[in-house]
């Protein structure tokens, strides 16, 4: 069965300092993964979605960024984090066939101070 | 208009009830649909997917869908306080992968 693992869980960065987040999957091979973004008292909202190694789609322009250097390897980064960036960061997967059902990973808490 | 609505709540039911959690979309070509419970502190899990008009049944849940009505919903039967969570509506726009999701509802089964 397919697995998602996400690390750091919890972390506690300043501002203005940089920001790489990973997720790893296993279980299956070719997925569509995802970054989600949920803010306190907000609804999840995408942030970037991945079809294949190197092919990153952004939904919302800010100052992060994705990069997939692997086929079961999406990565979340920032130069430089901003107080807005703080919250619950999710990474999902999907198949890419059939119905493709979306399944998270445990997700990190990012607190920005 | 939001694309994706749901009642905050919370929607607070005795144990033993049936819980109905109400959702609506404005994508009329919106074809998949699915619903998601998220424990506090924790990442949503996929429970009901539903992509035919009607209803869908898998155990306690029911998933309704009326496009026409641009509606979905889910039931809970037999309600227990281990359902106390906040459960996500979420539509795949168009013929994209993406999904829309909406703020969710709180579920509150008290004893």
């Amino acid at each position: 069965s397919q697995t998602i693992h996400q690390w750091p869980a919890t972390l506690v960065q300043p501002v203005g300092s940089p920001l790489s987040l990973e997720c790893t999957v296993e279980g299956t091979s070719n997925p569509n993964l995802y970054w989600y973004r949920q803010a306190a008292g907000r609804g999840l909202q995408l942030l970037f979605y991945s079809v294949g190694i190197g092919q990153i789609s952004s939904e919302v322009p800010q100052n992060l960024s994705a990069s997939r250097p692997q086929d079961r390897q999406f990565i979340l980064s920032s130069k430089k984090l901003l107080l807005s960036d703080s919250g619950f960061y999710l990474c999902a997967l999907s198949s890419g066939r059939g119905y493709n059902e979306q399944f998270f990973g445990p997700g990190t808490r990012l607190t920005v101070l | 208009q939001k694309e994706v609505e749901q009642n905050s709540g919370p929607l607070s039911v005795p144990e033993g009830a049936i819980a109905s959690l109400n959702c609506t979309y404005s994508d009329r070509g919106s074809q998949s649909f699915f619903w998601y419970r998220q424990y506090s502190g924790k990442s949503p899990e996929l429970i009901m997917s539903i992509y035919s008009n009607g209803d869908k049944e898998d155990g306690r849940f029911t998933a309704q869908l009326n496009k026409a009505s641009q509606y979905v919903s889910l039931l809970i039967r037999d309600s227990q306080p281990s359902d106390s969570a906040t459960y996500l509506c979420a539509v795949k726009r168009g013929n994209t992968d993406k999904l829309i999701f909406g703020t969710g509802t709180r579920l509150q089964v008290f004893p």
